[in-house]
């Protein structure tokens, strides 16, 4: 069954530092979501992507993130200069059309 | 979206069956209901959605009430690994690009 994959698992960085979270979506999907959640707390969205642009964005996702669908496969989020409270498990998404959503694993994101 | 309202906790014994309820008592005729589930700290997982009519998978039944202001997700036979935190989302599909609001969930517990 065909499912959606994210790297790294782990991702250790200092502050200040940038950061890019990779994800494959299922093949045939078309619509593509970064959700994040700090430890101990909800699932929270952050922007959803579709035919190569932003088409939902949250307040968290400002101008030190950005997504990017570079090859047609990969699907990432860039965090420009990282912080404390951006420690979180990062979830990447995917659907074929906007219906249920298929859930990768995560990158845990440990800024120090 | 609707707003839901789900009990912080419930716990069932290994092999009963498991049934979370769902307050949804705002809920647009053009909106459905979604469950979820998060085992630890993995990836949400999709369970099964309706709008109207009750609904059953492999994994579950999703029963909706007449006025559509409820809803329960029976496991008919709870295993251990159904021990996950459970979601609950209202939302309209394609008028959203799909962004899915999660609130804190059902904690499920099932004991041997």
């Amino acid at each position: 069954e065909p499912e959606v994959t994210q790297t790294p698992s782990h991702q250790v960085t200092q502050m200040g530092q940038e950061v890019i979270l990779r994800c494959v979506p299922i093949s045939n999907h078309l619509y593509f979501y970064w959700y994040r959640q700090i430890l101990g707390q909800k699932v929270e969205f952050l922007v959803s992507f579709y035919n190569n642009e932003i088409s939902e964005k949250s307040e968290i996702f400002d101008d030190q993130f950005s997504v990017e669908r570079p090859d047609g496969s990969n699907f990432t989020l860039k965090i420009r200069s990282t912080k404390l409270e951006d420690s979180a498990m990062y979830f990447c998404a995917s659907t074929p059309e906007v219906r249920e959503q298929y859930f990768g694993p995560g990158t845990r994101l440990t800024v120090t | 979206d609707a707003k839901t309202t789900q009990p912080t906790s419930m716990d069932c014994a290994e092999g009963r069956a498991a049934n979370l309820p769902c307050n949804h008592s705002t809920i647009s005729g053009n909106e459905y209901v979604y469950w979820y589930r998060q085992i630890h700290s993995q990836g949400p997982q999709y369970i099964i959605h309706g709008l109207k009519n009750n609904e059953t998978n492999e994994m579950a039944s999703l029963i909706i009430t007449e006025d559509r202001k409820s809803s329960t997700l029976i496991l008919p036979h709870a295993t251990l690994r159904d021990t996950a935190v459970y979601y609950c989302i209202v939302y309209a599909g394609g008028t959203s690009y799909g962004k899915l609001t999660f609130g804190q969930g059902t904690i499920l517990t099932v004991h041997p």
